[in-house]
């Protein structure tokens, strides 16, 4: 298993503004995806964060809106850059080790955005 | 990547059996099905998972036929904790595997 800590829980952000939301695991990861909640949505994937390279980014997130980084196989961060009301959501980190015939994904609390 | 439908929401009552059927036609061979449940405020949580036939833990059984259109994860016996939005992913296991949701089933359970 996985324990991730994800910081800041919650936070309310100017328009215009930067936030850096970190995803802390407690053992060295292969994989660590990084997601988007709208209220009352599903989880949309926003990227892949891999260790050593550029995160992959998918269709409809950009790397200069949503910067990644992964400088460790425990930690990584994802910026929320020049932030809208519309980027008010639910932002969530998650690892998985990439086993063959494993399919669990470990989730962090998640942090709640809301821009003001 | 194979697309899955699955009921928006069901109704239980406490004590009974829930069934939640998950359509994937499109899987393919080397895709295993899983199942999360996500409770308000928190991220999900893995359940299970499987390939084929059943699979049974201490929460949860996953039944699959054999031709892995579909799949049922059941809950026997709900309480009040259960309810929560129930997740069924396909998708390939390994260095390839990445999370993918759709649009989950909100079951609620009554007193």
């Amino acid at each position: 298993s996985a324990v991730i800590s994800q910081k800041p829980s919650r936070d309310i952000c100017q328009r215009g503004t930067s936030l850096t939301i970190q995803c802390q695991v407690d053992s060295q990861v292969t994989m660590m995806f990084w997601y988007r909640q709208q209220p009352g949505q599903s989880l949309t994937l926003i990227a892949t964060a891999n260790q050593g390279s550029e995160a992959t980014y998918e269709s409809g997130f950009v790397i200069d809106k949503f910067p990644i980084s992964r400088p460790n196989l425990t930690f990584s961060t994802l910026t929320v850059s020049n932030m809208s009301p519309e980027d008010s959501s639910i932002y969530l980190c998650s690892v998985s080790q990439g086993l063959t015939g494993n399919t669990e994904a470990f989730f962090g609390q998640g942090t709640r955005l809301t821009v003001v | 990547l194979a697309k899955t439908t699955q009921p928006i929401s069901m109704d239980s009552y406490e004590g009974q059996e829930v069934n939640i059927t998950c359509s994937h036609n499109n899987i393919a061979t080397n895709d295993y099905i899983t199942w999360y449940q996500q409770f308000p405020s928190q991220g999900p949580r893995f359940i299970i998972q499987g390939y084929k036939t059943k699979v049974t833990n201490e929460v949860a059984s996953l039944f699959i036929p054999a031709d892995r259109k579909s799949s049922t994860l059941s809950l026997p016996r709900v309480s009040l904790s259960d309810t929560a939005v129930y997740y069924c992913l396909v998708g390939a296991t390994g260095g390839s595997y990445i999370p993918t949701f759709g649009r989950g089933t909100s079951l609620i359970v009554h007193p």
